[in-house]
């Protein structure tokens, strides 16, 4: 069946605008993560959403970024002003969901932000 | 804080050789434990778990685990080397799962000489 997949797959922009990165996940995950990687930080956990609701924002950078599901399916990660530090791959992951600490998440191939 | 330190960010193995690949926790609490591989350009694909169901872990691709909680460890290994193991190896732990997110290492980049 199909994976996570992320839109787009590429994205340079300029500093100061804004972009959306989609993510979807395999049908019937109700759990969805998102993640940044990038050479100095490494992976980091941003958000998780289960079903539409995100209980816990505070993984994410700043005030800039901004997260939202809808219809427990597709999500979408905004980041307003984009400043250079943001460049990285942002990684999308989804899991079955219902809070089973060892459901396994399954990654989406990523989205590379380039912030000129 | 919790974290999850992953020795050696480069690792060089000979093609045949075993592959031991480090990863310790600290936390009085044991986590929830897994091992994820990147190769090139691409997602990463999970190589195995650790459920509490068993110390001794099998994954994919002829890769292993043993969880060791004297030693708070959960070192990856593989008895032969082989070219297409080159990639990036994580180490990730979730303690709360869901709402927690994975804590991963830096990553170990495994290198296979032919």
């Amino acid at each position: 069946g199909a994976g996570v997949s992320q839109s787009p797959s590429n994205k340079v922009t300029e500093k100061g605008k804004d972009v959306e990165l989609r993510c979807d996940p395999i049908s019937g995950h109700t759990a969805l993560y998102w993640y940044r990687q990038s050479l100095g930080q490494g992976l980091e956990f941003l958000i998780y959403f289960q079903g539409n609701s995100a209980p816990d924002k505070s993984g994410l950078p700043s005030d800039r970024f901004s997260a939202e599901r809808t219809g427990g399916s597709v999500s979408t990660l905004t980041i307003q002003r984009t400043q250079q530090e943001d460049s990285a791959v942002y990684l999308c992951a989804s899991s079955l969901g219902g809070g089973v600490r060892t459901d396994t998440q399954y990654f989406g191939p990523g989205t590379r932000l380039t912030v000129l | 804080a919790q974290s999850v330190t992953q020795l050696g960010s480069h690792v060089s193995v000979s093609e045949g050789a075993l592959v031991l690949l480090r990863c310790n926790y600290s936390s009085s609490v044991p986590p929830y434990l897994f091992w994820y591989v990147q190769y090139p350009n691409q997602g990463l694909q999970l190589l195995l778990k650790y459920t509490s169901a068993a110390t001794l872990v099998k994954g994919i691709n002829g890769f292993e685990a043993e969880f060791k909680k004297s030693e708070t460890s959960f070192h990856l290994t593989k008895p032969s080397a082989h070219l297409s193991d080159a990639a990036e190896y994580f180490c990730a732990v979730t303690w709360g799962g869901g709402a927690d997110g994975l804590t991963f290492g830096k990553g170990t980049h495994l290198i296979i000489q032919p």
